[in-house]
């Protein structure tokens, strides 16, 4: 198999607070693990790539200390984003390498979706 | 800059018809080319995969990669109303887990 697991599905929050987001791979452990972000109408758009026990890699334009990335295991990663403010509202979506097929292949979570009010 | 493109669409067809899907990337260096499906509101979902020339059929969907002329197709047969989705067109290069998506194709089959 190749399940990958997101939580919370959906989050409401106010201007301000911090939100973090679980993705865990069920039956397969992951070397790496990767966040998007997905607005309405548009195309994923990559955020940052995580290895195990090791720091984020962050696309350009992303701010790494709003969105906080630690993948602590082969099977966890988790994104945190801090003082989160309306423009924040997306669909986060993360995936994982290292199930089922091709090494290379990139498995999706469910995805979160984050409203801030 | 790598590029994955696909027509937006939408790509309407009806019930049972072939649906044919394209997408043109930019990396000659690419090795391995990525069909997933999203529908609204969802996650995209793996439907196959291809890294060699030629076809690869799994079901009703059969990929196609021509490397020469950097062209990935997707083609549903027997197309149904629950294949009405955006399909997305992902491919990455040489050493990289990271993929380059294109922006989509909405496909909608009509009863």
């Amino acid at each position: 198999g190749a399940v990958v697991s997101q939580h919370p599905s959906r989050v409401i929050c106010k201007s301000g607070t911090s939100v973090k987001i679980e993705c865990r791979s069920l039956d397969f452990q992951a070397t790496t693990m990767f966040w998007y972000r997905q607005f309405p109408k548009q195309s994923l758009m990559l955020m940052a790539t995580s290895n195990e026990g090791s720091k984020a890699t962050y696309e350009q334009g992303v701010e790494k200390d709003k969105f906080l990335i630690n993948h602590a295991s082969l099977t966890l990663s988790t994104l945190t984003v801090t003082s989160a403010h309306p423009e924040d509202s997306s669909f986060y979506i993360c995936s994982a390498i290292g199930g089922q097929g091709a090494t290379d292949t990139q498995y999706f979570g469910p995805g979160t979706r984050l409203t801030v009010l | 800059q790598k590029e994955v493109e696909q027509n937006s669409g939408p790509l309407s067809v009806p019930e049972g018809a072939i649906a044919s899907l394209n997408c043109t990337y930019s990396d000659r260096g690419s090795q391995s080319f990525f069909w997933y499906r999203q529908y609204s509101g969802k996650s995209p979902e793996l439907i196959m995969f291809i890294y060699s020339n030629g076809d690869k059929e799994d079901g009703r969907f059969t990929a196609q990669l021509n490397k020469a002329s950097q062209y990935v197709s997707l083609l549903i047969r027997d197309s149904q109303p629950s294949d009405s989705a955006t399909y997305l067109c992902a491919v990455n290069g040489a050493g990289s887990y990271q993929l380059t998506f294109g922006k989509g194709t909405k496909l909608s089959v009509i009863p």
